[in-house]
C-alpha cells in the first residue's frame, strides 16, 4: 500500500514570508496524482494543488507552487506571501488513478502577524 | 454541479448504541466514494471505499462497516460503539478514470462516545 510521510508536524512563518511544507511518498506505480489539501478551523477539506505524475513541470496557482521529484518520490508545497488566512491544517495526499486516496499525517502551520 | 451532503453534522451517542452516517452526491455518477476518520489534531485514515455499488474495500479491521445501496450513497455504520470510535467523519467522492482524480468532501461529522 502506498504511504504518505509529512515530517513537520507544526511550522510557523511570518506574513508575508515564504513557507515550505515538506511530504515524500512511497509507490511503485508511475501513474498517480498527488495533492495538497487545507484544513482550516472550519474542518472543510479545500484542495490547494495538484500534480499529475506524468508532468514534469511543477503545478503552480497563485501563491502556492509544488516542487515535484518523482525520482525521489518527494512532493513540497511552498507558499509565497504567507496570508493570516493561510493558517490550517495541510494534508499531502496521494491517489493512483481510480483508486483511493492516501493523506499524510499532516502540518499545522500558523501564519503570525 | 457536483455537490456531496453529509450528515448529521454533529452527533452524541452513547457507548454500545448503534450508529448510521449518510452521505450522498449529486451532479455525476459512479463515483469512488470514501469514509475517512480523523481524530483531534491528526490525518485523515481511510476506513472505506468503494468503487461501484456493492463494492466495499475496507482499509482498517474494526468494528464499522460500510454500504453502498445506491451509486450515489454510501453509509457508514456500526452495531455497537465504542468510546475509541469518537472522532471527525469525513466522506468524500472522486471521479473514476477520467477527470484530475482529486476528492471532494462533505462537511464532516464529530462523532462523541460518551
Amino acid at each position: 500500500a502506498q504511504t504518505v510521510t509529512q515530517s513537520q508536524p507544526e511550522m510557523s512563518v511570518q506574513e508575508a514570508e515564504t513557507v515550505t511544507l515538506s511530504c515524500t511518498y512511497d509507490t511503485s506505480e508511475s501513474n498517480y496524482y498527488l495533492f495538497w489539501y487545507k484544513q482550516p478551523p472550519s474542518r472543510q477539506m479545500i484542495l490547494v494543488i495538484r500534480q499529475e505524475a506524468y508532468k514534469q513541470q511543477n503545478a503552480t496557482e497563485n501563491r502556492f507552487s509544488v516542487n515535484f521529484q518523482k525520482a525521489a518520490k518527494s512532493f513540497s508545497l511552498k507558499i509565497s506571501d504567507s496570508q493570516l488566512g493561510d493558517t490550517a491544517m495541510y494534508f499531502c495526499a496521494f491517489m493512483k488513478q481510480g483508486n483511493d486516496m492516501r493523506f499524510g499525517a499532516g502540518t499545522r502551520l500558523t501564519v503570525k502577524p | 454541479s457536483q455537490t456531496i451532503h453529509q450528515w448529521p453534522a454533529t452527533l452524541v451517542q452513547p457507548v454500545g448504541s448503534p450508529l448510521s452516517l449518510e452521505c450522498t452526491v449529486e451532479g455525476t455518477s459512479n463515483p469512488n466514494l470514501y469514509w475517512y476518520r480523523q481524530a483531534a489534531g491528526r490525518g485523515l485514515q481511510l476506513l472505506f471505499y468503494s468503487v461501484g455499488i456493492g463494492q466495499i474495500s475496507s482499509e482498517v479491521p474494526q468494528n464499522l462497516s460500510a454500504s453502498r445501496p445506491q451509486d450515489r450513497q454510501f453509509i457508514l455504520s456500526s452495531k455497537k460503539l465504542l468510546l475509541s470510535d469518537s472522532g471527525f467523519y469525513l466522506c468524500a467522492w472522486s471521479s473514476i478514470g477520467g477527470g484530475m482524480g482529486e476528492a471532494f468532501f462533505g462537511q464532516g461529522t464529530r462523532l462523541t462516545v460518551v
